[in-house]
This record gives structure tokens, C-alpha cells and sequence, in this order.
């Protein structure tokens, strides 16, 4: 089945630890995104990337870093910059650029960090 | 910031239909209507959306104004699975998708 998982789908670490969340998507498409949902709010973009080997920063880039080496991955490192890291982390995907395809969403990830 | 207005929460009797509403005065004339749903703990799961004329498919309706600067969403016969919050996002083509907070809608048995 074609789809897009994140894991873990829990995640807990200490304060001050770098956690890399992981995306991966077998529908052949170009352009991935990564956002952050807290509690009672919307999804806000981190990053996004629309081909391999280039991202643009969303709204609230700080703190994060991400990596486009391969189409179908798109990994999110939480630094220890992240002064509020806890959070649902969602990864998207649509088909590519120039289009008005809808994004498909991962199952998320929610972090805990103590 | 989100260009769209929605209620906070609504309520809906499980068999009826569903009407959600959506404020999107300021849309230009490339933007399109987006409607996405989010059950609780889950990815979002896209909808429906639409340029200018209504819409449907198997989960929902569209309704776009004349203006185009309001819409509806009509889930025809709405069920306990239907709980979830409903977002209503207007985008150009390439354009990042913009989260609101969305419309709380519950289905009561």
C-alpha cells in the first residue's frame, strides 16, 4: 500500500538531546513538508521541499533542521535550540510543483520532551 | 496567518447533514477553497476543494458563493465518525498550506 509513515509514533527525550523524527513516503512524491501541531491549534510549517537536495524554511524554522538526500525521506532533527520542542509532529507529501494536488499526511509523531 | 474565518465548534444530530461554513472575503481570483478534516491524535485527510463551482464526491459537498468569498462544506449524512475539526485553508497553486484552528464539529448520537 502506498502511504507515508512517520516513526516513532510516541518519542520521549531529555532536555538539551538533539531527536531526529522520521518521514518516509512510497508515493513517488516530489515535494515533503513537516509541520508542528500544539494542543488546540492548527498545523504550522517548519520546512518544506519540493525536490531533492533543496528545502525552504516554513514559519517557525528555528530550532529545527532538516535533509533531502533521497525523494522518498525527509527527516526532522529537533535540536536543543527548540526552546518548546514538545509537540504532534505531522509529515506531508503531494505530487510535485505546479499543481493543485492535495497533501497527504502521516499518522505523526507526538514528542515528549522532559 | 490563516485567510479564513470558521466557528470555534459546532454540532450536528448523527443522520443529518452537516453544514460548515468558511469566511474567505479577501481571496484573489487564483486562490482556491481547501477542506481538510482531523480526527483527534490522527494526520490531517483532505476533503474536498474547489475554484468557483460547487463540488462534490463520495465524502462531501462544496458550495462555493458567487463572491467567492464564503463557502460551505456539506457532509450529507453525518456520522459518529464524522467527529473531528475541519479546516477550511485557501491556497494559490504552490503555495504552502496555512493551517487555521479550524471548526470542532461533534456528532450527537
Amino acid at each position: 500500500d502506498g502511504g507515508i509513515t512517520q516513526s516513532p509514533k510516541y518519542l520521549f527525550r531529555k532536555e538539551g538531546q538533539n531527536v531526529t523524527l522520521s518521514c518516509e513516503q512510497n508515493l513517488n512524491h516530489d515535494a515533503m513538508y513537516w509541520y508542528r501541531q500544539d494542543p488546540g491549534q492548527g498545523l504550522r510549517l517548519i520546512y518544506y521541499s519540493q525536490i531533492v537536495n533543496d528545502f525552504q524554511k516554513g514559519d517557525i524554522a528555528e530550532g529545527y533542521s532538516v535533509s533531502r538526500e533521497k525523494k522518498e525521506s525527509f527527516p526532522l532533527t529537533v535540536t536543543s535550540a527548540q526552546k518548546n520542542p514538545t509537540a504532534f509532529y505531522l509529515c506531508a507529501s503531494t505530487i510535485g510543483q505546479n499543481t493543485y494536488n492535495e497533501q497527504f499526511f502521516g499518522p505523526g509523531t507526538r514528542l515528549t520532551v522532559l | 496567518d490563516a485567510k479564513t474565518t470558521q466557528p470555534p465548534s459546532m454540532d450536528c444530530a448523527e443522520g443529518r447533514a452537516a453544514n460548515l461554513p468558511c469566511n474567505h472575503s479577501t481571496i484573489s481570483g487564483n486562490e482556491y477553497v481547501y477542506w481538510y478534516r482531523q480526527i483527534h491524535s490522527q494526520g490531517p485527510q483532505y476533503i474536498i476543494h474547489g475554484l468557483k463551482n460547487n463540488e462534490t464526491n463520495e465524502m462531501a459537498s462544496l458550495i462555493i458563493t458567487e463572491d467567492r468569498k464564503s463557502s460551505t462544506l456539506i457532509l450529507p449524512h453525518a456520522t459518529l465518525r464524522d467527529t473531528a475539526v475541519y479546516y477550511c485553508i485557501v491556497r494559490v497553486r504552490d503555495d504552502k498550506i496555512i493551517f487555521g484552528k479550524g471548526t470542532r464539529l461533534h456528532i450527537l448520537p
